[in-house]
């Protein structure tokens, strides 16, 4: 398998725009995470799916994000609109609990610079 | 609920040293145990993890950790570090009776190995 794949690797967008990350878990996994990490505030959860339902998206800071997950295969994370503050790097990762797979599998993360 | 306190934040350390990256961990119920590494500009992947059985675990890179249910810990140990062990570490914790798959994580460690 080819892993979590994330796109694009790197961002570079001006404030005010819109800002879309994708993700592709592996194929069968039933979980997915997004993430941010940043020097100040580390690695922090911001929304995971089940079976492509949203279950807990207490971590998302605010209204100008949002992330769906239409299918088995696929998932977006969207800022509009995106400001400097949320210039880090987001993870997406996957994994199947229910048949024992119960880490994490990370992406390579995109590198969101947002000036 | 659970948490998950690593007790340093940085560790430098001289090449062919050995290397202890302490973990504590607090829950009401019994949890699924891990570490992962992340090396520069890469996502996080897995060093080992603790399910259940023999509370000595090996992972990759020559690194082990042992489970203290007692003490409450998840030490992660290596008797003799290379420069390429240079890395963040983080150690995270997962309850197993919700089948819920998120994972809570520490805040990392930053390990240096220094020539």
């Amino acid at each position: 398998d080819a892993g979590v794949i994330q796109s694009p690797r790197h961002e570079v967008t001006e404030m005010g725009q819109e800002v879309t990350l994708r993700c592709k878990p592996i194929s069968g996994h039933d979980y997915l995470f997004w993430y941010r990490q940043t020097m100040m505030r580390g690695l922090e959860l911001l929304i995971y799916f089940n079976n492509n339902v949203p279950i807990d998206d207490s971590g998302m800071p605010e209204d100008r994000f949002s992330a769906k997950m239409p299918n088995a295969s696929f998932s977006t994370l969207k800022i509009q609109p995106s400001e400097p503050r949320d210039s880090a790097v987001y993870f997406c990762a996957s994994s199947r609990p229910g048949q024992g797979v119960n880490e994490q599998f990370f992406g390579p993360g995109t590198r969101l610079t947002v000036l | 609920a659970q948490s998950v306190t690593q007790l340093d934040s940085q560790v430098p350390v001289f090449e062919e040293a050995p290397v202890e990256l302490r973990c504590n961990y607090s829950s009401s119920v019994s949890v699924y145990l891990f570490w992962y590494v992340q090396y520069p500009n890469q996502g996080l992947q897995l060093l080992l993890k603790y399910l259940s059985g023999s509370t000595l675990v090996k992972g990759i890179n020559g690194f082990e950790a042992e489970f203290n249910k007692s003490q409450t810990s998840f030490h992660l140990r290596k008797p003799s570090v290379h420069i390429s062990d240079t890395a963040e570490y983080f150690c995270a914790v997962t309850a197993f009776n919700t089948n819920a798959g998120k994972s809570t994580f520490g805040d990392g460690t930053t390990l240096t190995v220094k020539p």
